[in-house]
């Protein structure tokens, strides 16, 4: 089965920028993965940010915004909020399935 | 308004089963595939299966294939998952889950496998 890669770990100043990226092991992400971004805060269900690379939600801040970057799937944060804080999964779809990246937990510092 | 309601959940021994519902209302159900997505006390996400709208195509993670199976009711706007064999690795808050596009969650609900 396939495996999904995220840094485990990432952290930024309040108001900088920073990139969280999505691989596969099957090889490099395209657009027929459909790469999908969530963030999941402590108790509370995961909400849907990007879906399919780079669509956003109605609530997506516009802050966000996903997109392929060098054979995988990103999401960039621009200005960063303290309340951004939080952890972040992709999801890709491949062979029929969908399968979730280990998550990349967004310290804001 | 939509909303997702999750049950079923609930305290059960290893090779034991369970049944899922999720309620949905607030949007054209028929229209959306259906996910269950499960997580793992302080894991990560894991999808577990799918269904088309008209529960002709389903989709399973190697894991719980054989075991589980997804289904739906149209008419009563909700989404099941039949959980059989049941081991201690299929412990954690189930979500269900519309399309991606649609970003609409449930609050899940707990399964606990343990003797």
């Amino acid at each position: 089965q396939t495996v999904v890669t995220q840094e485990p770990s990432l952290t930024v100043s309040p108001g900088g920028t920073v990139t969280l990226t999505c691989a596969s092991s099957t090889g490099a992400v395209t657009s027929t993965y459909y790469p999908s971004w969530f963030q999941q805060k402590p108790g509370q269900a995961p909400r849907a940010l990007i879906y399919s690379t780079n669509n956003k939600l109605s609530w997506t801040p516009a802050r966000f915004s996903g997109s392929l970057l060098g054979g995988k799937g990103a999401l960039t944060l621009s200005g960063v909020q303290p309340e951004d804080e939080a952890e972040y999964y992709c999801l890709l779809l491949s062979g029929g399935t969908w399968v979730f990246g280990g998550g990349t937990k967004l310290t804001v510092l | 308004e939509v909303h997702l309601v999750e049950s079923g959940g609930g305290l059960v021994q290893p090779g034991g089963s369970l049944r899922l519902s999720c309620a949905t209302s607030g949007f054209t159900f028929s229209n959306y595939w259906m996910h269950w997505v499960r997580q793992a006390p302080g894991k990560g996400l894991e999808w577990v299966a799918n269904i088309k709208g008209d529960g002709s195509e389903n989709y399973y993670v190697d894991s719980v294939r054989g075991r589980f199976t997804i289904s739906r009711d149209n008419a009563k706007n909700s989404v099941y998952l039949q959980m059989n064999s049941l081991r201690a690795e299929d412990t954690g808050v189930y979500f269900c889950a519309g399309n991606w596009a649609s970003g609409y969650w449930g609050q899940g609900t707990l399964v606990t496998v343990s003797s």
